[in-house]
């Protein structure tokens, strides 16, 4: 079975560009995570879909994020313009239905996205 | 609010000794822990979780942790490193209602023959 897949692996752009980064779920898993880690720090909650729904948006940091999820299947995070700050590991993860607070959540390998 | 403090950004040990990862959490209602590894290039892995019941909770590679709620700490121990242990390790915090996980900054162990 294949895990979480995220692409590009890592992306290098001009500040004030846009980047839009992908996200594939394992299948069948209907709730979607996104996480950043700015380097040195903590991993940080972005945004959680259930299915096409967004459940809980209370970590994007501005309205330059917009995150979609066609269908409940795969997920985008654009950023649009990018800006210095939000260089950084993006991170996805999913889980099944359900009780899924304490149910382990399946991590990509995340997309380094650098802002020159 | 919850949050995660793990003591020392960087952890050496020797081959075959003693692992210990400091993980303190701060939550207003009871906590469901997890330590997760990440090794280089890939997403991470879940190591062992803390839900309720046995505070010892044993998990993969021979990895345990204990919960202790009168100190509010969940450290990471495993009684002989290996040389493929050598990662970083995060520990998180998520309560009931609220999916996300809250984590620490990170520990990355080195270990050394």
């Amino acid at each position: 079975e294949a895990g979480v897949t995220q692409f590009p692996s890592h992306s290098v752009i001009e500040k004030g560009q846009t980047v839009t980064l992908r996200c594939d779920p394992i299948s069948g898993h209907d709730n979607l995570y996104w996480y950043r880690r700015v380097m040195g720090k903590e991993i940080k909650f972005l945004l959680h879909f259930v299915k096409e729904s967004k459940q809980d948006e209370s970590g994007m940091p501005n309205n330059r994020f917009l995150a979609e999820r066609t269908g409940g299947t795969y997920s985008t995070l654009k950023v649009q313009p990018a800006e210095l700050e939000d260089s950084g590991v993006y991170f996805c993860a999913s889980t099944e239905g359900g009780r899924a607070f304490y149910n382990e959540q399946f991590f990509g390998p995340g997309t380094r996205l650098t802002v020159l | 609010a919850q949050s995660v403090t793990q003591l020392g950004s960087h952890v050496s040990v020797s081959e075959g000794a003693l692992v210990l990862l400091r993980c303190n959490y701060s939550s207003s209602v009871p906590p469901y822990l997890f330590w997760y590894v990440q090794y280089p290039n890939q997403g991470l892995q879940l190591l062992l979780k803390y839900t309720t019941g046995a505070t010892l909770v044993k998990g993969i590679n021979g990895f345990e942790a204990e919960f202790k709620k009168s100190e509010t700490s969940f450290h990471l121990t495993k009684p002989s490193a290996h040389m493929s242990d050598a990662a970083e390790y995060f520990c998180a915090v998520s309560h009931t209602g609220f999916q996300k996980l809250v984590f620490g900054t990170g520990t990355r162990l080195l270990v050394s023959p």
